[in-house]
C-alpha cells in the first residue's frame, strides 16, 4: 500500500481557507486518494476522494497534482467545527483503508 | 452519506468474559466490512477485513481466535472479543463499503470497550 505523509498539525483562522497537504509519491495508477476526518471520540467521517481529476463537493475540494504524487484538501471557509484530525489515505489492494497519523487541524477564532 | 450504525456505543465488561459488537449498514449493502481499533492518541489500526459469506482476513499480529468476526449478511457484521482482558480496552470502529472500484467506505460511531 502506498504510504502518505502529512504534517502532524496545522492551525487555521476561522473563516479562512484551510489547505491540508499530503504526499503520496509511491501511489500507483489505479489507487484512489481518500480524505477522512475524525473528531474526538467519534468514527471517521468521509470527506472526498479522487483518482486523477480535481474534485469538489459540499464539504471540500481535492486538488491532485498532475503526477499524482501529492494532493491538497481545501476547506474553503473553516469553522470551529472543522477542528479534527484529517487523514489522507491511498486505497490499497483489496480496498483496505490504512490510516497514517493524519494532520491535527485546529481552527481558531 | 450512507449510514453505518454500531452497537453498543460503550460497554464495560469483566475480565475473562466475551463482548459482541454489532455493525450495521442501514441504507446500503455492504459487500466488505472492516474492523479497526484505536488506542488513545493513536491512529486507527486495521484489524481485519470481511466479505459477506466469507471468512475474515486478519492483519498480521491480530489473533483471529480472540477477535471473532462474522459477516453473515450484506448489512451486518459482528466482532466478538473473547476472554477479554484489560489490555483489550480500546475504541473499536467498524467500516462498511459497497461494491465498485472507487466506492468510499463509511464508518460507525465506534464502541468504547473497557475491561475491568
Amino acid at each position: 500500500d502506498a504510504k502518505t505523509t502529512q504534517p502532524p498539525s496545522m492551525d487555521c483562522a476561522e473563516g479562512r481557507a484551510a489547505n491540508l497537504p499530503c504526499n503520496h509519491s509511491t501511489i500507483s495508477g489505479n489507487e484512489y486518494v481518500y480524505w477522512y476526518r475524525q473528531i474526538h471520540s467519534q468514527g471517521p467521517q468521509y470527506i472526498i476522494h479522487g483518482l486523477k481529476n480535481n474534485e469538489t463537493n459540499e464539504m471540500a475540494s481535492l486538488i491532485i497534482t498532475e503526477d499524482r504524487k501529492s494532493s491538497t484538501l481545501i476547506l474553503p471557509h473553516a469553522t470551529l467545527r472543522d477542528t479534527a484530525v484529517y487523514y489522507c489515505i491511498v486505497r490499497g489492494q483489496g480496498g483496505k483503508l490504512i490510516f497514517g497519523q493524519g494532520t491535527e487541524l485546529s481552527v481558531k477564532p | 452519506g450512507a449510514v453505518v450504525s454500531q452497537h453498543p456505543s460503550w460497554v464495560i465488561c469483566k475480565s475473562g468474559t466475551s463482548v459482541k459488537i454489532e455493525c450495521r449498514s442501514l441504507d446500503f449493502q455492504a459487500t466488505t466490512m472492516f474492523w479497526y481499533r484505536q488506542f488513545p492518541k493513536q491512529s486507527l489500526m486495521l484489524m481485519a477485513t470481511s466479505n459477506e459469506g466469507s471468512k475474515a482476513t486478519y492483519e498480521q499480529g491480530v489473533e483471529k481466535d480472540k477477535f471473532l468476526i462474522n459477516h453473515a449478511s450484506l448489512t451486518l457484521s459482528t466482532l466478538t472479543v473473547t476472554s477479554a482482558h484489560p489490555e483489550d480496552s480500546s475504541f473499536y470502529i467498524c467500516s462498511a463499503r459497497g461494491g465498485g472500484g472507487g466506492t468510499e467506505a463509511f464508518f460507525g460511531q465506534g464502541t468504547r470497550l473497557t475491561v475491568v
